[in-house]
């Protein structure tokens, strides 16, 4: 099974700030990469899928890179409603699916 | 707009069933894959199960394997899950997530519900 590492666990920025979040799979998994958005109390929101395509409604300050095993979202400035958990998730030669552990990005 | 929701929550004892449904407005149920993915407390996402737009394929993870069987009834836009030989373990928010594209179950969720809250204790 697939492993997906998050770093790092807890990110402290304040608004206006760049976030750059990581995502590391344990072998090779192409662009089948996708981040969600939880915020307490919440369903998580699909942001981004196959590494770097935007979901519907999602602004532009959020970006995904990344192939193979290393990934990155991006939030190029934070909003105060952008302080979440993020997730990703992996539809490598699924199933299963299986998702990261999550990083948290806190208000500093 | 599309929207999603569980309902079927409760406390049950260790070894007891329980089923969820999900049920499904604005879109074409009958054109989509759907999954479930549950979150203990405190803790992570956990893919649980899907089923193809037409029931024809269900895959599970490991963890609920010949315990959970997904369903779904496409004339009343509904989706399932029915949990036997429920553990500890299994006390999680369970969501209902559409998949993202018509047809082709591609494996990523969008939309998702709100959640519903399964505890197994004793």
């Amino acid at each position: 099974e697939i492993v997906l590492t998050q770093s790092p666990a807890t990110l402290s920025l304040s608004p206006g700030e760049r976030a750059t979040l990581s995502c590391r799979a344990s072998q090779s998994i192409s662009s089948f990469v996708a981040w969600y958005q939880q915020k307490p109390g919440q369903a998580p929101r699909l942001l981004i899928y196959d590494a770097s395509n935007r979901a519907t409604g999602i602004p532009a300050r959020f970006s995904g890179s990344g192939s193979g095993t290393d990934f990155t979202l991006t939030i190029s400035s934070l909003e105060p409603e952008d302080f979440a958990v993020y997730y990703c998730q992996h539809r490598y030669n699924w199933p299963p699916l299986t998702f990261g552990g999550g990083t948290k990005v806190e208000i500093k | 707009q599309v929207q999603l929701v569980e309902s079927g929550r409760g406390v049950v004892q260790p070894g007891r069933s329980l089923r969820l449904s999900c049920a499904a407005s604005g879109f074409t149920f009958s054109n989509y894959g759907m999954h479930w993915v549950r979150q203990a407390p405190g803790k992570g996402l956990e893919w649980v199960a899907v089923i193809w737009y037409d029931g024809n394929n269900k895959y599970y993870a490991d963890s609920v394997k010949g315990r959970f069987t997904i369903s779904r009834d496409n004339s009343k836009n509904t989706l399932y899950l029915q949990m036997n030989s429920l553990r500890v373990e299994d006390t999680a928010v369970y969501y209902c997530a559409r998949d993202l594209d018509r047809y082709d179950s591609r494996g990523w969720f969008d939309p998702w519900g709100q959640g519903t809250l399964v505890t197994v204790s004793s």
